[in-house]
């Protein structure tokens, strides 16, 4: 399974455009990047999935450069209640294999 | 995605007695796994629930401490058996699912298990 690295923690300002990106040197050509975010004594909550290029939702967008050995997620003009914990994982398509968890990126936003 | 349910969302619980922990899933999925999140840790995979057969686990993990039981598409059960506060976790289960791109992860609410 590729490895992941992610900054431990982030602090922005309501209203801000918040960018975490994880490294994954080793991700293979099956593997697809997946975003979680986990709020406190809460099941983590599916935010976006892509292969390449640039995905967007409601949510966020992700940005997966060519080579695919990082990611970016982007979030909006934060608020408040996007403090969390938010994952980077990778994972093959198929499916079978668990998802690993890394130890996450802690956003707070401040006031 | 589907909709996850877990039972209890939470317990206290004296050392050395056992908790069962159940999973319902709103439709039939072919996988589902079991975490464990510790105070201010990432989660940790303990098992892969498989049904009709005995569950797969991760290193770290056994089935006398942890047995889990899968009868169909739709639950399962992990059991934390002879409890001590080291088992003081939350207990997540997860289901694969379509989303984007390929499969991923759904999990449950989660159910927070105090030994003392």
């Amino acid at each position: 399974l590729a490895k992941t690295t992610q900054p431990i923690s982030m602090d922005s300002y309501e209203g801000q455009e918040v960018n975490i990106t994880c490294s994954h040197n080793n991700i293979a050509t099956n593997d697809y990047i997946t975003w979680y975010q986990q709020f406190p004594s809460q099941g983590p909550r599916f935010i976006i999935q892509g292969y390449k290029t640039k995905v967007t939702n409601e949510v966020a967008s992700l940005f997966i450069p060519a080579d695919r050995k990082s990611s970016t997620l982007s979030l909006p003009r934060v608020s408040l209640s996007d403090t969390a914990v938010y994952y980077c994982l990778v994972g093959a398509l198929s499916g079978n294999t668990p998802l690993v968890f890394g130890k996450g990126t802690r956003l707070s936003v401040i006031a | 995605s589907a909709v996850i349910s877990q039972k209890p969302s939470r317990d206290i619980c004296q050392r050395g007695t056992s908790l069962t922990i159940q999973c319902q899933v709103d439709s039939q999925v072919t996988m589902m796994f079991w975490y464990r999140q510790q105070p201010g840790q990432s989660l940790t995979l303990i098992a892969t629930a498989n049904q009709g057969s005995e569950a797969t686990y991760e290193s770290g993990f056994v089935i006398d401490k942890f047995p889990i039981s899968r009868p169909n598409l739709t639950f399962s059960t992990l059991t934390v058996s002879n409890m001590s506060p080291e088992d003081s976790s939350i207990y997540l289960c997860s289901v694969l699912g379509l989303a984007g791109a390929g499969d991923t992860q759904y999990f449950g609410p989660g159910t927070r298990l105090t030994v003392l």
